[in-house]
């Protein structure tokens, strides 16, 4: 079965600081990976996704993704976090076979940006 | 602010009672989810449907009934439950059934039983 790792449980930034989320899948084959993020209160919104093409993939809110197939990894990054960016983070996937529509989630990352 | 409406947004029950949780989309979407995400854990699958019809169960107990009385509509009748079924209950829709269309989530239902 497929999987989704992700490493960093809970990270502690300041603002202005660098941000690089880790996620990790296990699967050979073709698949589609999104970030979505869960602000406190709010429902879990889609940051971005990967299908095909170019492995560098732009989202909303500054934030992209970059897909690197040998390492079976999608990280997600933001050059300068701010505090309104606090939130939980999944990565997850879907495989593309019939009835594929069962995303799979990753444990989620915990992010603070501090003032 | 999401286009899943789901209702009721809290909800207490007893372990004898009988309810049920609602979600509606305008979007057009065929394909509905329901997700039960406990604290500091991330959404687990239980149900979808696709064009109205039932595919995929993730071994859900019974005390869990969905239904999809049209392509807007997702219900979750819960009957019987346990201490352990409190959570959060997120709705979700996508376009269709394909892998590479985005679901789109709820607010979700919090829920506990008592």
């Amino acid at each position: 079965a497929q999987s989704v790792s992700q490493h960093n449980h809970h990270v502690i930034l300041s603002e202005a600081a660098s941000l690089e989320l880790g996620c990790n899948y296990s699967y050979g084959g073709t698949v589609n990976l999104f970030w979505y993020v869960q602000y406190p209160g709010q429902h879990l919104q889609l940051l971005l996704k990967y299908f095909s093409g170019d492995p560098l993939v732009k989202g909303i809110k500054g934030f992209e993704a970059e897909f690197i197939k040998s390492k079976f990894s999608f990280n997600l990054r933001k050059p300068s976090v701010q505090w309104s960016d606090t939130a939980e983070y999944f990565c997850a996937l879907i495989l593309p076979t019939g009835g594929g529509n069962k995303l799979t989630f990753g444990t989620g990352t915990q992010l603070k940006v501090e003032l | 602010d999401t286009e899943v409406t789901q209702t009721p947004k809290h909800l207490v029950m007893g372990m004898t009672n009988k309810k049920s949780l609602k979600c509606e989309q305008h979007m057009g979407h065929r394909a509905m989810y329901w997700y039960k995400q406990k604290a500091k854990k991330p959404p687990e699958l239980m149900f979808v449907y696709s064009y109205e019809k039932l595919s995929i169960n993730e071994s859900v107990p019974s005390r869990f009934s969905p239904e999809c009385p049209n392509s807007s509509l997702l219900n979750l009748h819960l009957h019987a439950l346990q201490p352990e079924d409190s959570a959060l209950y997120l709705c979700a829709s996508s376009q269709g059934n394909r892998g590479n269309q985005p679901q789109h989530f709820g607010d979700g239902t919090r829920l506990s039983i008592l």
